[in-house]
């Protein structure tokens, strides 16, 4: 079983559509917790960082914790056309700030 | 803040031959760095972890004297692909930690194509 589990999708949906992206997780140390957002041929850039459970929002964008569960979301509202590229989530146990480990990315594709 | 650059952004090279990849923290010290490998479609694959002044630590299935990382400064690493072959044709992307931050902050990616 892999630590981080996350659906590759492509998820495809319409401009203005909220958009929900998830990742589940096994190991309960985790507890740190990162989206990235990286589009075709670019690194990833950080969107979202949470510490344990919990919500963040920062603009359109609003991050999930819920550790009893060991589920995380990324919600996107009002979608746009310039949000559709691979969504990353990552986690750390926040001992070893040099292990992460990571989804394998959900590509999101929103049409005009 | 927490621009991390990477440099060449892309490089043709021909079999056999030695590249080099730049990753610089631009406004940060970068404690740690790490650096990637993407295929196509597919998720990051951790590669190896460097702090400065120290030898990189490679993840399982990694050949360190082909891919040779060097870790000189708080804003400087380097990866050296040594006698590069197709199947290291790769996305090659970078990223650096600052001492007592909890994310990594990634580098745009260095394109690889070795004929």
């Amino acid at each position: 079983q892999k630590e981080v589990e996350q659906d590759p999708g492509p998820l495809s949906v319409p401009e203005g559509a909220i958009v929900s992206l998830n990742c589940t997780y096994s190991n309960s140390a985790f507890q740190y917790f990162m989206w990235y957002r990286q589009y075709s041929r670019k690194g990833p850039e950080l969107l979202m960082y949470t510490y344990s459970s919990g919500n963040k929002e920062d603009g359109r964008f609003t991050a999930q914790v819920d550790k009893s569960s060991k589920y995380i979301s990324l919600f996107i509202r009002d979608s746009q056309p310039s949000d559709s590229a691979t969504y990353l989530c990552a986690m750390s146990d926040g001992y070893n700030f040099n292990k992460f480990y990571f989804g394998s990315g959900t590509k999101l594709n929103v049409k005009p | 803040g927490a621009v991390v650059s990477q440099h060449p952004s892309w490089v043709i090279c021909k079999s056999g031959t030695s590249v080099k990849i730049e990753c610089r923290s631009l406004d940060f010290q970068a404690t740690t760095m790490f650096w990637y490998r993407q295929f196509p479609k597919q998720s990051l694959m951790l590669m190896a972890t460097s702090n400065e002044g120290s030898k990189a630590t490679y993840e399982q299935g990694v050949e360190k004297d082909k891919f040779l990382i060097n870790h000189a400064s708080l804003t400087l690493s380097t990866l050296t692909v040594t006698s590069a072959h197709p199947e290291d044709s790769s996305f090659y992307i970078c990223s650096a930690r600052a001492g007592g931050e909890d994310t990594q902050y990634f580098g745009p990616g260095t394109r690889l194509t070795v004929l």
